[in-house]
């Protein structure tokens, strides 16, 4: 089945504390990328990816790192995560990223940082 | 930079009437436009995608339209059902030759039987 899968599902840290939210896709995509959604504010992308080894900001990088060495996954890495880092996170993949392709999102990552 | 606004947070119609749901964008006109839906708790999901050449686009009981003079696409589900209910989201490239996205904050929309 294709997928976009992201683990954990839910996390509550606490600041500071580094972590990582994993994400991978079994379709073979170019293209991933990193949402947060917040109440009020929809989603906003935070990196994205074209290929291997290519990432790009989004609208809300700070705080934020990614990486992309191989083509199925694209981590997120929060390096020291503060409370306002506390949102819904999806992951999401595009065989092409742009006119004809759509992305398929993963299912989320509740993240509470206290 | 572009922004996106969509019609009102949320919007209650009777099973079977038509429900539109406005997207509004603000700057220059992208070279597409697209439409998702959003579960509780979950992921969106693509529905329809529209570009900038196209005035409509109809999947089953769902329609799209897009006015570049207006900068604005409409959503339409006919025959609304409670199956429905959900929050829609529009979404459009923020800057043009760029890669990344941008989506509005959605329209959730309530079907009642």
């Amino acid at each position: 089945e294709a997928q976009v899968t992201q683990n954990p599902r839910y996390l509550i840290t606490v600041t500071g504390k580094k972590l990582t939210v994993t994400c991978s896709q079994n379709m073979n995509h170019e293209y991933m990328s990193w949402y947060r959604q917040d109440p009020g504010l929809g989603l906003r992308q935070i990196y994205y990816s074209m290929n291997v080894e290519v990432t790009d900001k989004g609208d809300v990088p700070e705080g934020y790192k990614v990486s992309r060495k191989e083509k199925r996954n694209f981590p997120l890495i929060l390096e020291s995560p503060s409370p306002n880092q506390t949102s819904l996170y999806f992951c999401a993949s595009s065989s092409v990223g742009r006119v004809t392709d759509t992305q398929y999102f993963g299912p989320g990552t509740r993240l509470t940082v206290l | 930079s572009q922004k996106i606004e969509q019609n009102s947070e949320a919007l209650n119609i009777q099973e079977g009437k038509t429900a539109t749901l406005t997207c509004n964008y603000t700057n220059y006109s992208p070279a597409y436009l697209q439409w998702y839906r959003q579960d509780p708790g979950r992921g969106p999901v693509f529905l329809l995608l529209i570009r900038e050449n196209e005035k409509e686009k109809r999947k089953e009981r769902l329609k799209v339209t897009f006015d570049t003079t207006l900068k604005q696409s409409l959503f339409h589900i006919t025959a609304s059902q409670p199956a429905d209910s959900a929050t829609y989201l529009c979404a459009l490239d923020m800057e043009a030759g760029t890669y990344k996205y941008i989506f509005g904050t959605g329209t959730r929309l309530k079907v009642l039987a």
